[in-house]
């Protein structure tokens, strides 16, 4: 069945460096490919999407590149701020007839001073 | 525009108990979802209603059954509560249509059964 692959975690980088969290996929057909981000209490939010290959989503500064040759969507960001720190969450939509959403297991990141 | 809420934020129950937990879809969707998220992993599928059907389900027992009513908010209902169904439950709503739909998260219910 289809299912998502993501780094370990925790993550801890200095504010202001470069971030990039793998993630790779098994699917298929073409998925659509989200990354969503939990910070500490809450519910989850949609970071960005990209829903055909070579697409690149984008937002607040993340981005990320669907890439069907190498079944990958990496979360990179250039420069990461302490507001940043939340666990990231890389998961598909397949082809199914729902909208059935499958999640990796999240990558926590901490972002220090 | 109203955001998916979900009700009540936090529950304890003991094991053994039923519990049933709600879920107001965000305005103009007509399909609901729902995720069990236990502590330190992604959420899981539990099922899904479209038109007050169940058209979908992940690998869950029959203990946790769901409705969705005319309004399209839903309930997810747990029987027979286990230890193992400490959890947040998250509920996410979207607007079944042919491509791409989004869909939107609630806050979640956290769960703890004693």
């Amino acid at each position: 069945g289809d299912s998502v692959t993501q780094m370990e975690g925790p993550v801890t980088l200095s504010e202001e460096a470069f971030l990039t969290i793998n993630c790779t996929y098994t699917a298929t057909g073409y998925p659509s490919l989200f990354w969503y981000v939990q910070y500490p209490g809450e519910g989850l939010q949609l970071l960005l999407k990209a829903t055909k290959a070579d697409d690149k989503g984008s937002n607040k500064g993340f981005e990320a590149t669907y890439r069907k040759e190498t079944t990958s969507f990496h979360l990179e960001k250039g420069s990461v701020q302490v507001s940043d720190s939340a666990v990231y969450f890389c998961a598909l939509r397949g082809v199914t007839s729902y909208d059935k959403v499958i999640f990796g297991p999240g990558t926590s990141l901490s972002v220090i001073p | 525009e109203t955001g998916v809420t979900q009700s009540p934020t936090h529950l304890i129950k003991t094991r053994g108990q039923q519990v049933t937990l709600r879920c107001s879809s965000q305005s103009g969707h007509n399909t609901v979802s729902w995720y069990q998220q236990a502590l330190g992993q992604g959420p899981q599928f539990i099922f899904q209603y479209y038109r007050e059907e169940e058209n979908g389900r992940g690998n869950f027992p029959p203990r946790f059954s769901g409705l969705q009513f005319p309004n399209y908010s839903s309930e997810l209902n747990v029987n027979a509560l286990e230890l193992d169904d400490s959890a947040l439950y998250l509920c996410a709503s979207s607007l079944a249509r042919k491509g791409n739909t989004e869909a939107f998260f609630g806050q979640g219910t956290r769960l703890t059964v004693v």
